[in-house]
């Protein structure tokens, strides 16, 4: 069974990087599609990007000016990086697998911008 | 603001049938692409219930079932439970914006 974990700082300065790791358990990273969906307090989810690791990354036209999603399949790792962040990226962090649909979450990391 | 609309909120007492609908447009449900519902609990990451319009993951109970017409999609909660209290999102893609999105959630309440 697949497991996926998110970690990084919880508390992120405005204007500076917001920085994530997913670790994965149970399946190759190579051999999926992997998702970061966010999640603002009280809000729907917020769909951030999709990457194939041998193939192409597709991002949120929204976000694609500060997301970079990246990953290192030697220790079976997802990461997240988004620029210039303000107030309004303050929200539960995501990642999921994507198995023509979501299929499999983490538990989620809550990131606050403070200012 | 999502291109998906959901009704903010539904309920009904149990053992009664609700409905939960998604309208979208011609560049998300109308294009064909798939609809797929998520449950989220408080505090917990949303969990699939339907994928594919209809298909229902191992697991989940037949009491719930998805729908796909034209440029919307409904999912159906028969025999309502208090454990089915939870927020609802569906979820496709539109090919307008070049990637997923989801449906702005429904809040079913058990009376």
């Amino acid at each position: 069974q697949v497991q996926l974990q998110e970690s990084g700082p919880g508390l992120v300065k405005a204007s500076e990087t917001l920085s994530l790791t997913c670790t994965v358990s149970g399946a190759y990273i190579g051999a999926y599609y992997w998702t970061w969906v966010r999640q603002p307090a009280g809000k729907g989810p917020e769909w951030i990007g999709r990457m194939y690791i041998s193939g192409t990354t597709n991002y949120n036209p929204s976000l694609k000016s500060r997301v970079t999603m990246s990953a290192d399949t030697s220790k079976n790792q997802l990461f997240l990086k988004l620029t210039s962040v303000t107030a309004a990226d303050t929200a539960v962090y995501y990642c999921a697998r994507w198995n023509n649909f979501l299929d499999s979450w983490g538990q989620g990391t809550l990131v606050t911008v403070s200012s | 603001q999502s291109v998906l609309t959901q009704p903010p909120s539904v309920s009904g007492a149990p053992g009664q049938r609700v409905t939960i609908s998604c309208t979208g447009s011609r560049s998300n449900i109308g294009a064909g692409y798939d609809v797929h519902w998520y449950q989220q609990l408080p505090g917990i990451a949303p969990k699939v219930l339907i994928y594919g319009n209809t298909n229902r993951p191992s697991g989940v109970p037949d009491r719930f079932s998805g729908f796909k017409s034209g440029t919307s999609a409904s999912l159906a909660i028969t025999g309502l439970q208090a454990d089915d209290e939870a927020d609802y999102y569906c979820q496709s893609y539109d090919s307008r914006l070049s990637g997923y999105v989801f449906g702005t959630g429904t809040k079913v309440t058990v009376l």
